[in-house]
């Protein structure tokens, strides 16, 4: 049974340019989180989505940020013009259920140069 | 401001002793304790969980405490092992299904 699945490891952009992040939850989990981690930090929740809903995006920057989980495949992170202040590790996780333990993938490092 | 807190950075101890690790909390609302371990360059790992109607859960070597009247809670690892060498995190929920972390304590377990 796969983990939590995330694409790509490692992600550099320029200032400017759009980064794309994917997550594909356990089978059979239909909840996705993606969380921020700056160095030195701890995570910090961003957006809680749900197959095709956006159920909570109160962690989520007002501009430039966005994300989905459609029907069919992975749940995307979607950064437009990155600034070097989004240089961090984003994590995914997904749950089977609401209420229940979250379990994460390994993470994407963005770096915006 | 940081509604889950790990003051000890760092926590050092030999082979075979146990390990504390502690975390404070302020937000009466979160009903639902978790600690992640977290090795460098890979996503968090569950390790064991509390709910806040509790004050202890075991799992093999793994013990967590909560004091709800101090809003505090510790996972002890008994007996520590080289492999437990990692940075563990504390987390809460309540009412949302987002989990706050706290910064993580880096525990060096030393053969």
């Amino acid at each position: 049974n796969a983990g939590v699945m995330q694409n790509p490891r490692h992600l550099v952009r320029r200032r400017g340019q759009e980064a794309r992040l994917r997550c594909s939850p356990m089978k059979g989990h239909s909840h996705v989180y993606w969380y921020r981690q700056l160095p030195e930090e701890g995570l910090k929740f961003m957006v809680y989505l749900q197959k095709e809903n956006i159920i909570d995006e109160s962690g989520m920057p007002k501009e430039r940020f966005s994300a989905e989980f459609p029907k069919e495949g992975p749940s995307i992170l979607r950064i437009q013009q990155v600034v070097r202040g989004d240089s961090a590790a984003y994590f995914c996780a997904s749950s089977p259920w609401t209420s229940y333990e979250q379990y994460f993938g390994p993470g994407t490092r963005l770096t915006v140069t | 401001d940081q509604q889950v807190k790990q003051n000890s950075p760092s926590l050092s101890v030999q082979e075979g002793r146990i390990s504390i690790l502690n975390c404070d909390y302020t937000n009466s609302m979160f009903d639902y304790f978790l600690w992640y371990k977290k090795y460098p360059a890979e996503g968090p790992t569950f390790l064991i969980s509390i709910s806040s109607i509790k004050d202890k859960n075991e799992d093999g070597r793994f013990t967590v405490f909560l004091n709800k009247s101090a809003k505090h809670l510790s996972l002890h690892i008994v007996p520590s092992q080289p492999g437990d060498s990692a940075v563990y995190f504390c987390a809460a929920r309540g009412g949302s299904e987002k989990l706050v972390f706290g910064k993580g304590t880096k525990l060096t377990v030393n053969p």
